[in-house]
């Protein structure tokens, strides 16, 4: 079974709309959550990366927020531009330096 | 400096062949990894590597075997193909076993 669960499976924005995704996890000794970006045709690459020290991370429009006492973290695209529609992934980790990803969401920008 | 790279890009198997996957990557890293993505199930580790000479088996190891004879270079071996093989293969590589770097992908197709 899936260590992470993500949804919405998909999404569809307008162009300057704010884009969430959320997953949650169940192994409290998960201890990195990155995020990682697809393009159709392309491998996965990360984009953001939050540790549980810290409730919140921003890099540029993408926000992090991690929530550790629900066991939840959420992406935040803000103003989402056409070029950010990929697939996202979340992921969890715990020192043994394997990921467990989520089943992923299609983020479609709508212009 | 190409990254990582994976060969070949497409292949088309018969139930029962067999072939070998090659990865490739420049960048002097420890880590290594094979996933396989599947619609709505995101990406699964099938086998990993922690340094030269050494593999490990992931979630969905069954099927497939690996070898790590150069540290720069990860093999993924299907011994007889199966219909469920059917997937998009990912290499992908780490130098702490944190941030991953992954391959461009293997479509592959067993009928």
């Amino acid at each position: 079974q899936q260590q992470v669960k993500q949804s919405p499976q998909s999404l569809i924005v307008q162009k300057g709309g704010i884009s969430i995704i959320n997953c949650a996890y169940e192994n409290t000794a998960f201890d990195y959550f990155p995020w990682y970006q697809q393009f159709p045709g392309k491998g996965p690459a990360l984009l953001i990366a939050i540790r549980p020290d810290v409730s919140e991370k921003k890099e540029g429009r993408f926000t992090i927020s991690f929530n550790k006492s629900a066991k939840q973290f959420s992406l935040h695209i803000m103003d989402s531009q056409p070029g950010d529609s990929a697939t996202y992934f979340c992921a969890a980790s715990h020192n043994d330096y394997k990921l467990s990803f989520g089943a992923g969401t299609t983020v479609t920008v709508r212009a | 400096n190409a990254g990582v790279t994976q060969t070949p890009k497409f292949r088309v198997l018969k139930t029962g062949q067999s072939m070998t996957l090659l990865c490739a990557q420049d960048m002097n890293h420890e880590y290594m990894y094979w996933y396989r993505q599947d619609p709505g199930m995101g990406l699964r580790l099938i086998h990993y590597s922690v340094g030269e000479g050494t593999t490990a088996k992931g979630e969905v190891p069954d099927g497939y075997n690996v070898s790590r004879l150069k540290k720069q270079n990860f093999l993924l071996g299907l011994e007889s193909a199966a219909p469920s093989q059917t997937s998009v293969y990912f290499c992908a590589s780490s130098y702490s076993g944190v941030e991953q770097y992954f391959g461009p992908g293997t479509r592959l197709t067993v009928t």
